[in-house]
């Protein structure tokens, strides 16, 4: 099963919120689990990635949280600002084979 | 900084034109990507390359067709366009070995409509 499903489809959260985008999948085999962040009229680019040997891996204001047993990880952004608007992908990959990407969230921060 | 370039920002064809979306990147990335990006369905894969003159299907590769004669350029073909292939189009490209890691770069995307 090469699935990642990622919610919610949409996030409205104010400036200094906490906004949080989940992704939950089934491939055991997955070791790489990136996400990106695509701001409107560009391509995706690399954010933050982190491997499943570690449940937590932080990057200024980013954080993705890992879950081994529930097969989840999720993106905390920690005092958003009206900058970080975008739409955010999950994506994840078993060694040797190429990236399975989630559905999308797109995340407005309010002034 | 590694750069990939879609040549074409923003496309108006006809049902049943031939349609070239072409896409160089600068870095010597042996790994090249074609997806689509439609709201509420992600990212997903049309075809991708794993070297010169190699391909391979991807989830999506029906009424698409893609060629890599040269390292650094990597086109979409859609033979007969349809409107339901209206949508973004995103090129990337990744390179091996340790140095590169396992960074995927995309270009800015072509935004193609078929009417």
């Amino acid at each position: 099963q090469q699935q990642v499903k990622q919610s919610p489809q949409s996030l409205i959260v104010q400036k200094g919120g906490i906004p949080i985008i989940n992704c939950a999948y089934e491939n055991t085999a997955f070791d790489y689990f990136p996400w990106y962040q695509q701001f409107p009229g560009k391509g995706p680019a690399l954010l933050i990635a982190i491997r499943p040997d570690v449940s937590e891996k932080k990057e200024g204001r980013f954080t993705i949280s890992f879950n081994k047993s529930a097969k989840q990880f999720s993106l905390h952004i920690m005092d958003s600002q009206p900058g970080d608007s975008a739409t955010y992908f999950c994506a994840a990959r078993a060694s040797g084979s190429r990236l399975t990407f989630g559905e999308g969230t797109q995340l407005t921060v309010n002034p | 900084d590694v750069k990939v370039t879609q040549s074409s920002r923003y496309l108006v064809k006809r049902t049943g034109e031939k349609v070239f979306l072409e896409c160089v990147q600068d870095m010597d990335h042996e790994n090249m990507f074609w997806y689509r990006q439609d709201p509420g369905l992600g990212l997903r894969l049309i075809y991708f390359s794993y070297d010169v003159k190699m391909k391979e299907k991807g989830d999506i590769p029906e009424g698409y067709s893609v060629s890599r004669e040269k390292k650094e350029r990597f086109s979409l073909i859609l033979e007969s366009a349809s409107t339901n292939q209206t949508s973004m189009y995103l090129c990337a490209s990744r390179g091996l070995g340790p140095r590169s890691g396992n960074t995927i770069y995309f270009g800015e995307g072509s935004w193609l409509t078929v009417v």
